[in-house]
């Protein structure tokens, strides 16, 4: 059974500061890796999706890498600003399912 | 926005009672899936239907159903709510094959 982990449970940072947030699974037989953000009390929006295939994914500010062997994703802000203050979910997508991490709980201080 | 919608979005019952919460999938999707999400966790997986026909399920009782119309919009039906049945309920809808699925905005249930 996939087990999806996220650390640090929670993170507070200075504005403009460049973070990590962590991701491990243990099998690593996936389809897919995607990192969502929620906002309190909303859905979830997608970030970057990277296939099994791949090695990672850009989109502006944000870097994510994958590397199966080792059960592993990182999620990289770069020049992080109040308005990225959420929550960072990543999930694992085999064929018809997706296991969620249960979150990295991002704070930016002005 | 993600193109998909659900209703409604809070909804109030009693322990006992049955719920059916809706979902519009986005235009040309032909996958819809079903999450629950408690507080302070991550989204767990219910099920996925495919061309109307269930095409996967996580580890959740019978009494969570679901449907997909010809126009793939769904429904989640939960019968006989437990108080751990509270939580916000997403689906998300995508296209077979692409892996990438679009959430809704969620509708959130509280059993009391």
């Amino acid at each position: 059974k996939q087990e999806v982990t996220q650390i640090p449970a929670a993170l507070s940072v200075p504005e403009g500061e460049n973070l990590v947030l962590n991701c491990s699974f243990t099998d690593s037989a996936i389809y897919n890796l995607q990192w969502f953000r929620q906002d309190p009390g909303k859905g979830l929006t997608s970030l970057l999706l990277i296939q099994s295939s791949q090695r990672e994914q850009t989109s502006g500010r944000l870097n994510a890498s994958l590397d199966k062997s080792s059960g592993r994703s990182t999620l990289y802000i770069a020049a992080s600003q109040p308005g990225d203050s959420a929550t960072y979910l990543c999930a694992v997508g085999n064929n018809n399912d997706m296991r969620f991490g249960a979150g990295t709980r991002l704070t930016v201080k002005p | 926005e993600t193109g998909v919608t659900q209703s409604p979005t809070h909804l109030i019952k009693t322990r006992g009672q049955q719920v059916t919460l809706r979902c519009s999938s986005q235009s040309g999707h032909n996958t819809v899936s079903w999450y629950q999400q408690a507080l302070g966790q991550g989204p767990q997986f219910i099920f996925q239907y495919y061309r109307e026909e269930e095409n996967g399920r996580g580890n959740f009782p019978p009494r969570f159903s679901g449907l997909q119309f010809p126009n793939y919009s769904s429904e989640l039906n939960v019968n006989a709510l437990e108080l751990d049945d509270s939580a916000l309920y997403l689906c998300a809808s995508s296209f077979s094959g692409t892996g990438l699925e679009y959430f809704g905005p969620g509708t959130r249930l509280l059993v009391l």
